[in-house]
Parts: structure tokens; sequence; C-alpha cells
């Protein structure tokens, strides 16, 4: 166990349609981060989040959206789904310091089908 | 980050040691070596970080030659439980955190 958690665990919506994933670090950490896991992107590098203020972009697509909130657990806004977007999210967090960025603990994941 | 290259696949059996190595020719002068462990549909996990020569943990070692080039991740007496991909990543993060940029990663396939 990570400490850090993630729900839903699956979630199956149609297209179109918009949900919110959500997520809360271990305590302590003051960075959330989000990946996206398909069979053919692999795992892809979405937003970090430091203390409330985004830090670093990846490949997050108009339609996503993400926030941390003052107790520091984040939520990932997915909107106008395409069948495309079905994958595993997944959460992590890291501690402060120079190593810390490497040291990411990931959450169990979020499974979106989107039919 | 230093973009890696890594074997796909690997095959190994129960109880023998298992080198996974990463050839990483770009690295830069401040970037780090970090290994992370996948099983399938299940976040990723830190295994160790290294710098240069050789690094140490209750899970595994990391062998990094003086040129820092490549990378060895050794997997002492695997067993079944060990059977994941392996991800090699290297580049510099700051104090506050940033993005890790994941390759396709070693599938280690461990037979009994």
């Amino acid at each position: 166990d990570s400490g850090v958690t993630q729900t839903p665990k699956h979630l199956i919506t149609a297209t179109g349609q918009r949900v919110t994933l959500r997520c809360s670090p271990r305590s302590g950490d003051l960075s959330v981060y989000w990946y996206q896991q398909s069979l053919d992107q692999g795992l892809q590098f979405l937003i970090q989040y430091y203390n409330g203020e985004e830090r670093a972009k990846g490949n997050i697509l108009e339609r996503f959206s993400a926030q941390q909130f003052p107790d520091l657990h984040s939520e990932l806004n997915l909107s106008s789904l395409e069948l495309g977007d079905s994958a595993l999210y997944f959460c992590a967090s890291s501690p402060l310091g120079l190593a810390g960025g490497w040291t990411q603990y990931f959450g169990p994941g979020t499974r979106l089908l989107v039919l | 980050l230093a973009k890696t290259t890594q074997p796909i696949s690997m095959d190994s059996y129960e109880g023998q040691e298992v080198n996974i190595t990463c050839s990483h020719n770009n690295i830069a002068t401040n970037d780090y070596i970090t290994w992370y462990q996948q099983f399938p549909s299940q976040g990723p996990r830190f295994i160790i970080q290294g710098y240069k020569t050789k690094v140490t943990n209750e899970v595994a070692s990391l062998f990094i030659p003086a040129d820092r080039k490549s990378s060895t991740l050794s997997l002492p007496r695997v067993s079944l439980s060990d059977t994941a991909v392996y991800y090699c990543l290297v580049g510099a993060l700051y104090n506050q955190g940033g993005k890790l940029i994941f390759g396709q990663g070693t599938e280690l396939s461990v037979k009994p």
C-alpha cells in the first residue's frame, strides 16, 4: 500500500460524458501527479500540482483539467469523453526534496471505460 | 529527460539473478538514474536510484559505470512474484518534483 488513494476504482461511462477522478496523496506530500496508461501509448505524464499550484504539464488534452485543493487532494476532470480516453489513470505523490520528484508513490489507479 | 533504451522483454527462472541493462548515451551531468517496477493493473513502484558506481538496497542493486552511459539493474534470486515491467528513467528533477517520462520498459517473465 503506497498510501495514495484513488476513487473510484472503476468507471464506465458513455462518449460525450464528463467524469471526475479523485486522488488523496500520502500524508505530508505536497506534490500530486496524474498519469494515463493505455495499451497503445504506455504510461504518459499528464500534469503535476505542488501545494495547489500547477508545476508541470505533459500531454494533457484540453478536454482534461485538474486541480489541487487546500487539503492537498486532487481531482482530474475529463470531459467530452471519447472511446480513446479509455485507460488506467494513476495519481502519484512525492515528498519534498531533491530526490523527492523521483520517488513518486503511485495509487492503485482508476480504470475508465468509455462506451 | 535523456532517452533510454532497454530490452523489450526478458525471461528467467526462479532463483536466478537477473540483470537488465539500460542505455542512456545522452545522460547529462545532473541526471540521476532511476528504476521503477510495475505489476499488471497496478501503479509503478520506485525500486532504486543512483548517480554513479553502485547502489544497493533490500530489493535490488544498480551498477553504473564511470561513463554513466548505461546502467544495470540487478535482481538477486528472482521469484515468480518478480514478474513485472521494469522501467529505466534518466533525468534531473527539481526539489518540488517533476514529470517522469516512462519508456516502454522491460517485461520480465520469471518461470518456475
